[in-house]
């Protein structure tokens, strides 16, 4: 258990609806990265927050937004779902606000767009 | 962009051998990781590299980081069935954004 929970597990939706996957880092972490894993796109890194302020974005969509709560939890929010967007989404904490290398995933939230 | 290659893709080894996995950067690189992850799961930090030449080891996995870090290896000695699953090199890049290969799949054979 790597103390990363990440919210809901599987999620089934329409294109064109939007949702919300929800992490909570490892108590004690800083840092919130979010990634995207696909068949087709492997690991790709979206966004980075540490103690509530953006530290790095990636390849993130603009249809996608995050953020991160005074209390660290990390919201990330996927709007005008497409058929593409089903992916494998991680959640990663770290202690610091520099990637040390070793980050803490959480099982992933799978959303799959119908 | 800095890139990691992966090779192999995918490796089918019988129980006792040992394996290598390779991954090569375009870039210079100055912070290299290993995770493993089983399918569908998290990934598991297994090590990091950051000096030309350095190697570690962690039970029987061991990696290495040539002189000219460009290029990592992950031995694996007398695999196991637990060794199973998929291996992902990860590396820093540019302001933050961290970079992973497309991951190598390893079945281990009873």
């Amino acid at each position: 258990d790597s103390g990363v929970t990440q919210t809901p597990k599987h999620l089934i939706t329409a294109t064109g609806q939007r949702v919300t996957l929800r992490c909570s880092p490892r108590s004690g972490d800083l840092s919130v990265y979010w990634y995207q894993q696909s068949l087709d796109q492997g690991l790709q890194f979206l966004i980075q927050y540490y103690n509530g302020e953006e530290r790095a974005k990636g390849n993130i969509l603009e249809r996608f937004s995050a953020q991160q709560f005074p209390d660290l939890h990390s919201e990330l929010n996927l709007s005008s779902l497409e058929l593409g967007d089903s992916a494998l989404y991680f959640c990663a904490s770290s202690a610091y606000g520099q990637s040390t290398g070793e980050l803490f995933f959480g099982e992933g939230s799978r959303l799959t767009v119908l | 962009s800095q890139e990691l290659e992966q090779s192999p893709q995918s490796l089918i080894v019988q129980e006792g051998k040992n394996l290598t996995i390779n991954c090569t950067s375009s870039k210079t690189l100055y912070g290299l990781y290993w995770y493993k992850q089983k399918y569908g799961e998290g990934l598991i930090f297994l090590m990091m590299l950051q000096k030309g030449g350095e190697e570690k080891s962690h039970e029987k996995i061991t990696a290495k980081l040539d002189e000219k870090k460009q290029q990592s290896s992950l031995h694996i000695t007398a695999s196991q069935p637990s060794h199973a699953g998929i291996y992902l090199c990860g590396a820093d890049g540019n302001a933050g954004k961290s970079t992973f290969g497309d991951g190598t799949t390893l079945t281990v054979k009873p």
